[in-house]
């Protein structure tokens, strides 16, 4: 079975602050990982893709841990900008359905 | 066009109304994908089309619900009797192949009343 799994938050942080959110998935027969952001009532936007040797792009880093079945984004020096909610897609080789995306995490950035 | 179409934007249907839901994918991309998205919530799977072929309606939650791609490029999901629970925002979303990102349209909102 097919699932990915990811913290629903909120997570409430400051601004400046470095937040990381993980990503779980269940199944091993998967080929890519990728991160989308959601703004509210906004359609997913893809953030970044999650790369075996680690991906980062300005702020933001993403990370793949296939031993744990794991992948995570890591947020520095938070904007208030950066509130919404941070969407995990996992792409799986086998089955009817390639991409299986988690629930969300929100994250809310303070003043 | 540059990016996946949805229409209508917004929909407002009385209960027992037949809908029809239209996605316009990416030119060239060969996978679609349909997702229902309550206030609030995450996007939840519904179905999943390699060009003409639907592969996966396992997500679909009741037989009202119908979705097609008939030459391999539009799609319609089409609801019908229309209930209060359907009021979502339905995304569409195409992969050039499924095994690559996906890029969404912009939803259609879904009111019942």
């Amino acid at each position: 079975r097919k699932e990915v799994e990811q913290d629903p938050g909120p997570f409430n942080v400051p601004e400046g602050a470095t937040v990381a959110f993980n990503c779980t998935y269940s199944n091993s027969a998967s080929q890519s990982f990728f991160w989308y952001r959601q703004d509210c009532r906004k359609e997913p936007k893809l953030l970044m893709s999650v790369y075996s040797s680690g991906n980062e792009d300005g702020r933001f880093t993403a990370q793949l841990n296939r031993a744990s079945q794991y992948i995570s984004l890591l947020i520095r020096d938070s904007k208030l900008s950066d509130s919404a909610t941070y969407l995990c897609v996992v792409v799986f080789f086998s089955g009817n359905t390639p991409l299986v995306f988690g629930k969300g995490t929100r994250l809310s950035v303070i003043a | 066009g540059a990016g996946v179409s949805q229409s209508p934007r917004y929909k407002v249907a009385k209960r027992g109304q037949d809908v029809a839901l239209r996605c316009d994918p990416i030119s060239g991309h060969v996978s679609l994908f349909w997702y229902q998205q309550a206030l609030g919530q995450g996007p939840e799977f519904l179905t999943y089309f390699q060009n003409e072929a639907q592969l996966d309606k396992s997500g679909l939650p009741s037989d009202r619900f119908f979705a097609e791609r008939p030459e391999g490029s539009v799609s319609t999901l089409k609801i019908q009797r229309t209930q209060q629970e359907d009021s979502a925002v339905y995304l569409c979303a195409s992969s050039l192949t499924g095994l690559t990102e996906a890029f969404f349209g912009q939803g259609t909102r879904l009111t019942v009343v």
